[in-house]
């Protein structure tokens, strides 16, 4: 099956620095990637979709200069969290999309940030 | 935005039980896709179904999406232990816009 990677798996950081967390498809392209944000025992949130080539698609009260989404290629995505503060802190997943299975999305394992 | 929804949000049962469990909407989906997560990793695609009525199994799963792709179930047979976690459904009007319901955590006892 499709396998994305994660990096890194947790960070802690302290608050006003930035971190960065990057996202790989490892055997397939994915010209679109996508980037949630999840709470404990809440369900995952789409924070943005990104576009290999292009500017990201921000979802409705996502800060886009907060969120620095950068998608360079067709296996890679990061997401940049600017000034974190401690609010920040939550479990990131990245998921991508297979070029050849429009429908079906793969999920990284996900990163851990706390903001101290 | 389609809004999802899931129910139950928790269930809790005995090894060896059946559970069935409830995605809705009132928006029309492509495609609708159900994820296990277990705690700290990411979501596991399970399967995606894209034609109104199909069903499919795997193992002592079964999927069904609706006759009119607005809904869909998942049904576990003889629930195991291992069977335990995070159950999320995830549908998509367009291929841009894939929204996720609440979840259901399911615990199964030994």
């Amino acid at each position: 099956g499709a396998v994305v990677s994660q990096h890194p798996s947790r960070v802690i950081c302290k608050s006003g620095t930035s971190v960065k967390i990057e996202c790989r498809s490892l055997d397939f392209q994915a010209t679109t990637m996508f980037w949630y944000r999840q709470f404990p025992k809440q369900s995952l949130m789409l924070m943005a979709t990104s576009n290999e080539g292009s500017k990201a698609t921000y979802e409705q009260g996502v800060e886009k200069d907060k969120f620095l989404i950068n998608h360079a290629s067709l296996t890679l995505s990061t997401l940049t969290v600017t000034s974190a503060h401690p609010e920040d802190s939550s479990f990131y997943i990245c998921s991508a999309r297979d070029l050849s299975k429009a429908y079906e999305q793969y999920f990284g394992p996900g990163t851990r940030l706390t903001v101290t | 935005t389609q809004l999802l929804e899931q129910s139950p949000q928790f269930l809790s049962i005995q090894e060896g039980e059946n559970l069935t469990v409830y995605c809705n909407s009132s928006s029309v989906f492509s495609s609708l896709q159900w994820y296990r997560q277990e705690p700290g990793e990411g979501p596991v695609l399970l399967v995606t179904v894209v034609t109104g009525g199909e069903v499919k199994k795997l193992k002592r799963l079964t999927f069904q999406f609706g006759d009119a792709r607005k809904d869909s179930s998942l049904h576990i047979t003889a629930a195991q232990p291992g069977d335990t976690g995070l159950y999320l459904c995830a549908g998509a009007a367009d291929e841009d816009d894939m929204r996720f319901g609440a979840g259901t955590r399911l615990t199964v006892k030994p």
